[in-house]
């Protein structure tokens, strides 16, 4: 079965504009979690996903940063007004439930110039 | 400040010596698990221990569990090119979801 997929694979944009990540996770995984690795860092957890619960969002660095997840499956990242320092990694994991494995996406390497 | 520090952050060696990865902590975590990362990929799962003084093994790599459940290593016997990347730990807390990392320890095998 296909594993989790992230689009795109590469993003460069300028500072003050806005992006969005994609991310399909492992069909019938009901937990999603957006992670962000940045140079010399380990991961760093943004926001979670699980079922029609309500998000966890106490990860994400600031009210620039929200994410979406529309029909339990697909979520998006998006990430408005981007500074150079949004600059990273952005990984998107999936588990069948909250304790479960998780299994993680390529990421989406977002550059800001 | 990373909940979980891990050392060293890297690791060159020869192809066939041994190498030892620690991952240290102050806090408890009911489970701590391992990954690889190669370049352009994500975090791929290779262990989860978690009972305290567990030791598990997977063919060339050996992996323990603190007694008091605060601290891991990773053990690579006779390395190889194909265990070059960059090893990660990370820990869960008790009724938690959310993974502590630690920020890795890059490591290289020489042929």
């Amino acid at each position: 079965g296909a594993g989790v997929s992230q689009s795109p694979s590469n993003k460069v944009t300028e500072k003050g504009k806005d992006v969005e990540l994609r991310c399909d996770p492992i069909s019938g995984h009901t937990a999603l979690y957006w992670y962000r690795q940045s140079l010399g860092q380990g991961l760093e957890f943004l926001i979670y996903f699980q079922g029609n619960s309500a998000p966890d969002k106490s990860g994400l660095p600031s009210d620039r940063f929200s994410a979406e997840r529309t029909g339990g499956s697909v979520s998006t990242l998006t990430i408005q007004r981007t500074q150079q320092e949004d600059s990273a990694v952005y990984l998107c994991a999936s588990s069948f439930d909250s304790y479960n494995e998780q299994f993680f996406g390529p990421g989406t390497r977002l550059t800001v110039l | 400040t990373q909940l979980l520090e891990q050392s060293p952050q890297f690791l060159s060696i020869q192809e066939g010596e041994n190498l030892t990865v620690y991952c240290n902590s102050s806090s408890v975590f009911s489970s701590l698990q391992w990954y690889r990362q190669e370049p352009g990929e994500g975090p791929v799962l290779l262990v989860t221990v978690v009972t305290g003084g567990e030791v598990k093994k997977l063919k060339r790599l050996t992996f323990q569990f603190g007694d008091a459940r605060k601290d891991s290593s990773l053990h690579i016997t006779a390395a190889q090119p194909g265990d070059t990347g960059l090893y990660l730990c990370a820990g869960l807390g008790s009724n938690d979801y959310k993974l502590s990392f630690g920020a890795g320890t890059t490591v290289t095998v020489r042929a």
